[in-house]
């Protein structure tokens, strides 16, 4: 089985301070990983995704994260956080199983950018 | 441009008429999937789809039922909804594969009263 947990659900933070939103998963198979954004009444956006190649993973509007499979861990930062960033991230898992490709999400981290 | 198109964007109606969420995609994405996401949950799979005529139960698929005649379409339909199936509901897509990232719709959001 699979899971997701994202430890925090709410994160505040300075404009220009560094964003770090924290994950960790679980998975019996090598996992696939991704990093999705949601702003207010919006679907959600692909930020970026691990897909077994390298372990740093650059994505869209300055953000990566890092695979590590001993921490179990997939930690999305920003080193300077812009007032557009607020939003909703979430971290969901894919990988295995029967419904081939099923995305598990976490619970969601809220991203308030302070002035 | 590439896009999932759900209908409608908001939808107030009265426990047990039934309704439709329409989703078309129009990638040739194989794959479909229907989610809900509610405060405090993240997103729950209601029902996927593999391809035309294939589908099958995510993890909260009672009340809810699919269909997947034509490959672009894969509307969710509620027979009898009810205060609980308030929630934002969302269709996505993308191509075989678990490494392939979802493309989403910009959602429903559906209240029972």
């Amino acid at each position: 089985a699979q899971s997701v947990t994202q430890l925090g659900s709410h994160v505040s933070v300075s404009e220009g301070a560094l964003v770090l939103l924290r994950c960790n998963y679980s998975s019996s198979v090598p996992p696939y990983l991704f990093w999705y954004v949601q702003y207010p009444n919006q679907g959600l956006q692909l930020l970026l995704k691990y897909t077994s190649a390298a372990t740093l993973v650059k994505g869209i509007n300055g953000f990566e994260a890092e695979f590590k499979k001993s921490e179990t861990s997939f930690h999305l930062t920003k080193p300077s956080a812009h007032m557009s960033d607020a939003a909703e991230y979430f971290c969901a898992v894919s990988g295995g199983g029967g419904n081939t490709g099923k995305l598990i999400f976490g619970q969601g981290t809220t991203l308030q950018v302070k002035p | 441009e590439a896009q999932v198109t759900q209908n409608p964007r908001y939808l107030i109606t009265v426990t047990g008429k039934k309704l439709t969420v329409t989703c078309s995609q129009n990638m040739n994405h194989e794959y479909m999937s229907w989610y809900r996401q509610d405060p405090g949950l993240g997103l729950r799979q209601i029902y996927y789809s593999m391809n035309v005529e294939v589908t099958d139960k995510g993890d909260v698929p009672e009340g809810y039922k699919v269909s997947r005649k034509e490959k672009r379409n894969f509307p969710l339909i509620l027979e009898s909804p009810s205060p609980n199936q308030t929630s934002l509901y969302f269709c996505a897509s993308r191509w075989t594969g678990a490494n392939y990232g979802y493309t989403f719709g910009s959602g429903t959001r559906l209240t029972v009263v």
